[in-house]
Parts: structure tokens; C-alpha cells; sequence
């Protein structure tokens, strides 16, 4: 059973820092992209960034570009997302969500999300 | 560009069918979307993958009454008998070279 647990969220001030994880498990990790998806309060879904299996390739939305970095340590089967330079927009429940195979986009499984509050 | 576009909301009736839309944007209608759906106060859930001919592949323990249908640049989800919980919001999501995007929603109303 494919299983993400999303972790690290918190409340930070305006310009601070904060380190998300997601740790996977009942899958082949290295072959699959993963992503973050973001769901501000009462808005719709968006993703944020994504990461191909090896690691190397990595994509950002505009709105996160140059601000977040997406990596993965695939030896611990987790995908880290480092959000540097925080503003009140970015206040959002955090979900980390696996492709459903290695050539499609489609994601076919979820984390149960953590919350990231940017606030003085 | 590639843009998913979806009406904000829909109502039917309790056992009643919906059919939900989610349309490509000019030059993408042969790729294949996600339906996803999201309860109130909840973590979206993956119900199916579906393709441009129609065919769709549903996740783990979604209901025969969730099925997916294609037209052109459409995509859509019907749901047979509604049940209360079938209230929710549902996304369409798709991908790119090296983006992924997703739909506005639908907030469906069971009345």
C-alpha cells in the first residue's frame, strides 16, 4: 500500500524559513516523480514544484521560482521541499502526491498534508 | 498555454446523476486528465484517470457510480445515484513537460 506522510510544518514570520518532508513508502520510490500541491485557505489546488526520480530534474511554479527548493534523498525514500523567503500568500495546507507511473503526470496518491501558516 | 477549465459549482439532487466538466485548452485536447476529489475538511482522493478516447482507470475502492467520458477537449465525471458524501469539491488535473497543472474546481451541492 502506497503510503506519503507529509511533515514539517508550522507558523514562521514574514522572510523566514521552513523545511517540508515527505516520507514514502509501498512504492518503488526512484522510479516515480513527485510533487508538492498547496491549498491556500478556501482556494483551489496548486502545485508547487516537482521532482523526477533521479533527482536531477526539478520544475517550480512562477509564483515559488527562486524562493523553494524541491529535492529528494531517495537512500530514505523522502522528498524535502525547503521554502526560504516566506510571504503571507504562501500560507497554505502543504501535500505531497506521487505520479501514477514513470512516464505519466497523473497523481494517483496523496499525503494527508501539513499546514504552513506565514504570519508575524 | 496548457489551462483546465472547470465551472465553479454544480447541484443535483440526492440519487439523482451529475455530470461534471473540465475542458483543455486550445491545442491540448488529446491529453489525458485526473479527477480528484475533495471532501470537506479533507486531503484530496485520486478517482481516475481518464484519456481522450473515454477510457479511464479508477483508483483503489472508488464506486461503479463514479465513471469518466471524453468529447474533443472535454473531460468528463458523471456520478450515478448520489449519495450525500459525494458532496465535495472535485479537481481536474493534467501535466506538461515539466509542469502540472490543475483545474479551478467544482463544488457539487447535494441537495
Amino acid at each position: 500500500e502506497v503510503q506519503l506522510l507529509d511533515s514539517g510544518g508550522g507558523l514562521v514570520q514574514p522572510g523566514g524559513s521552513l523545511r517540508l518532508s515527505c516520507a514514502a513508502s509501498g512504492f518503488t520510490f526512484t522510479s516515480y516523480a513527485m510533487s508538492w500541491v498547496r491549498q491556500a485557505p478556501g482556494k483551489g489546488l496548486e502545485w508547487v514544484s516537482g521532482v523526477f526520480g533521479s533527482g536531477d530534474i526539478t520544475s517550480y511554479a512562477d509564483s515559488v521560482k527562486g524562493r523553494f527548493t524541491i529535492s529528494r534523498d531517495n537512500s530514505k525514500k523522502t522528498v524535502y521541499l525547503q521554502m526560504n523567503g516566506l510571504r503571507g500568500e504562501d500560507t497554505a495546507m502543504y501535500y505531497c502526491a506521487k505520479d501514477l507511473s514513470p512516464r505519466d503526470g497523473i497523481f494517483d496518491s496523496w499525503g494527508q498534508g501539513t499546514l504552513v501558516t506565514v504570519s508575524s | 498555454q496548457l489551462v483546465l477549465t472547470q465551472s465553479p459549482s454544480a447541484s443535483a439532487s440526492l440519487g439523482a446523476s451529475v455530470k461534471l466538466t473540465c475542458t483543455l485548452s486550445s491545442g491540448h485536447s488529446n491529453y489525458p486528465i485526473a479527477w480528484h476529489q475533495q471532501q470537506p475538511e479533507k486531503g484530496p482522493r485520486y478517482l481516475m484517470k481518464l484519456t481522450s478516447d473515454g477510457s479511464h482507470t479508477k483508483g483503489d475502492g472508488i464506486p461503479d457510480r463514479f465513471s469518466g467520458s471524453s468529447s474533443g477537449a472535454e473531460r468528463y465525471l458523471t456520478i450515478s445515484s448520489l449519495h450525500s458524501e459525494d458532496e465535495a469539491d472535485y479537481y481536474c488535473q493534467t501535466w506538461g513537460t515539466g509542469i502540472w497543472v490543475f483545474g479551478g474546481g467544482t463544488k457539487l451541492t447535494v441537495l
